[in-house]
């Protein structure tokens, strides 16, 4: 089974800046794989998909990236509605999530 | 985007059983999978199982073989998640998740309003 490990547990930033998150697998998912958000007291949210597609709805400032065993969200500027818990996915046998990465204010 | 509406709250003793449902409208249903994600409180997202109603077997992951059933009724286009031999431990929201591409276990785009389950004596 492939184990997704999510970097850093917590970021702490302010309005505006950018954000990096990073997602390693144990062994290559070749680009499939996904980024959700989730808020406090609602269902996750896709961001992005297949590594680096924004899902519908999802503003520009989401970038994903990577392939093989590495993977980033970037969030370019933040807003004030972008903090919150990141998780990343993948597919192999079954679905499989990251632990993790809290967006917070700093 | 199709809606996914879940059946409310239950408080279940230990040892016991729960179903959850979880009903599809504004898309269609029969060829997309319909997947179970739990989230225990404070804790991370954990996929328990998923089934495209037209083929009609459930597919699980190795730990929740024997405990979880997952069945589909394509005349009311709802999902049903059932859990057996409840322990503390399976207290949780329960969310029910629609892939993204029809006939896959891939990615969830839509989701279910969560179902919180509660196991205490």
């Amino acid at each position: 089974e492939i184990v997704l490990t999510q970097t850093p547990a917590t970021l702490s930033l302010s309005p505006g800046e950018r954000a990096t998150l990073s997602c390693r697998a144990s062994q290559s998912v070749d680009t499939y794989l996904a980024w959700y958000q989730q808020k406090p007291g609602q269902a996750p949210r896709l961001v992005i998909f297949d590594g680096s597609h924004r899902a519908t709805g999802i503003p520009a400032r989401f970038r994903g990236s990577g392939s093989g065993t590495d993977f980033t969200l970037a969030i370019s500027s933040l807003e004030p509605e972008d903090f919150a818990v990141y998780y990343c996915q993948h597919h192999n046998t079954w679905p499989t999530f990251g632990g993790g990465t809290k967006v917070e204010i700093k | 985007q199709v809606q996914l509406v879940q059946s409310g709250a239950e408080v279940k003793m230990p040892g016991s059983s729960v179903k959850v449902s979880c009903k599809a409208s504004g898309g269609p249903f029969s060829s997309y999978s319909i997947n179970w994600v739990r989230q225990a409180p404070g804790q991370g997202l954990e996929w328990m199982g998923g089934i495209i109603p037209i083929f009609g077997t459930g597919k699980y992951p190795q730990r929740f073989q024997d405990r979880v059933t997952i069945t589909a009724d394509e005349a009311t286009d709802t999902v049903y998640l059932e859990v057996t031999g409840l322990t503390s431990a399976d207290t949780a929201v329960y969310y029910c998740a629609r892939d993204l591409v029809s006939g896959r276990y891939d990615y969830f785009d839509s989701w279910g309003q969560g179902t919180l389950v509660t196991v205490s004596s």
